[in-house]
């Protein structure tokens, strides 16, 4: 069972400032089968990355995924009051088992 | 737009039971696979069950497996969770989502409040 690890548990920034989500798996993701996932309380969560590094729907492009393997990154450019959120990092597929990171809670 | 509202949270006690709904509109609901998530204070993301359009194929976490029943009902666009031998640790929001099958989470609910406690 694949266990993703995100870093750091939290981070702290001011506006304007840019952001290094970290996710790391335990074993290979394949086909690139990592997501993003920005969550606010009280709002609907909503996907940022899919297949490692594609934007969604309505994504602005200050978010950007990379990463293959085990290594992935979710960088935020010029983050601002709005961009406060925790962000999940999961690995999809065809397997059976579903794999969420723990979360990163950016705070501005 | 797509939307999904989730209702029947609420506070219950260790050992009970509740429903959640999850009313979907903007899509057609019968073409799309659809599964509950949560999110518990400290713990994350956890997938709790998920349902092809016909529901014909159902997963469940390890976690809620004989405890949690998922259906539908695509005539009302509708899906629920059924929750039985409550514990403290079901305590979370929980949300709706549409899935494509893979469990990549294309459009999520606002989430429903789960409270098991004495």
């Amino acid at each position: 069972e694949v266990v993703l690890t995100q870093s750091p548990g939290t981070l702290s920034l001011s506006p304007g400032e840019g952001a290094i989500l970290s996710c790391r798996a335990s074993e290979d993701v394949q086909y690139k089968d990592l997501a993003w996932y920005q969550m606010k309380r009280g709002q609907a969560p909503r996907l940022l990355i899919f297949g490692g590094s594609v934007r969604a729907r309505g994504i602005p492009d200050k978010f950007s995924g990379s990463g293959s393997g085990t290594d992935f990154t979710l960088i935020i450019n010029e983050v601002q009051v709005e961009d406060s959120a925790t962000y999940y990092c999961q690995q999809y597929g065809s397997t059976p088992r579903v794999a969420f990171g723990q979360g990163t809670r950016l705070e501005i | 737009q797509v939307q999904l509202v989730e209702s029947g949270g609420g506070l219950v006690h260790p050992g009970g039971s509740l429903r959640l709904s999850c009313v979907g509109s903007g899509f057609n609901f019968g073409d799309y696979y659809m599964a509950w998530v949560r999110e518990a204070p400290g713990r994350g993301l956890e997938w709790v069950a998920a349902m092809n359009p016909s529901g014909s194929i159902i997963t469940y976490g390890d976690s809620v497996k004989g405890r949690f029943t998922i259906s539908r009902d695509n005539s009302q666009s509708s899906l629920f969770l059924d929750m039985t031998d409550l514990k403290v640790d079901d305590t979370a929001i929980y949300y709706c989502a549409w899935e494509d099958g893979r469990r990549l989470v294309h459009g999520w609910g606002q989430g429903v409040r789960v409270i098991v406690s004495s």
